[in-house]
């Protein structure tokens, strides 16, 4: 149990399908966040919530929509994906404001667009 | 700016040997280094952290690194090496307020 959990595990869509990526943490914390992660790549910062408030923007394509009703929760909407956008999608959650303060991660959801 | 490059895409050890991960960074302010594991499958699980206390990191299943702000550099080490440690390891900078990590791109063990 890692404290930050992801679903689906695994999610496989059309380019032309929409779905949702869901996130929830039982740490305490009020930062969250979602990473891409593709192979021979670095993990890419995608977005960052803070209180809820979105803060930061990591120039991801319209196509992607995160939504944060709460601290807890955190959703990734998809529509119009192209297969580039396969990949392990990961969320983390931290204590906000602290670049001190390390990120935990959940296991992600493995994407593939066909 | 930061960046994070870590310096060997894969490092082939035998069981009860050490282990030497590289990492080296670039920032502009002082840094909070991390190092990362990952499992087949699974997400990053924090192994340890460094925060501008002691340059010797303890961190978790027996690893440590050590902070050394003249070569700028945050290996990661283990005396003896499992079955068990097999995974993928990230090494992150932060210099910011914000707890946005920069990771380099990985070393497989």
């Amino acid at each position: 149990e890692t404290g930050v959990t992801q679903t689906p595990r695994h999610l496989v869509m059309g380019m032309t399908n929409k779905k949702s990526l869901k996130c929830e943490q039982h740490l305490g914390h009020n930062a969250m966040y979602w990473y891409k992660q593709s192979a021979k790549k670095p993990l890419e910062l995608m977005f960052v919530y803070n209180f809820k408030e979105q803060t930061e923007n990591n120039s991801v394509p319209s196509r992607f929509s995160p939504e944060c009703p709460n601290s807890s929760h955190l959703f990734l909407h998809l529509h119009t994906l192209q297969p580039e956008d396969s990949a392990l999608y990961l969320c983390a959650s931290s204590h906000p404001g602290g670049g001190r303060s390390p990120l935990h991660f959940g296991n992600g959801t493995r994407l593939t667009v066909t | 700016a930061q960046s994070v490059t870590q310096l060997d895409s894969h490092v082939s050890v035998s069981e009860g040997t050490p282990v030497l991960l590289r990492c080296n960074y670039s920032s502009s302010y002082s840094p909070s280094l991390f190092w990362y594991v990952q499992h087949p499958n699974k997400g990053l699980q924090l192994l340890l952290k460094y925060t501008s206390a002691a340059t010797l990191v303890k961190g978790i299943n027996g690893f440590e690194a050590e902070f050394k702000k003249s070569e700028t550099s945050f290996h990661l080490t283990k005396p003896s090496a499992h079955m068990s440690d097999a995974a993928e390891y990230f090494c992150a900078v932060n210099t910011g307020t914000a707890s946005k990590l920069t990771f380099g791109t990985g070393t497989r063990l």
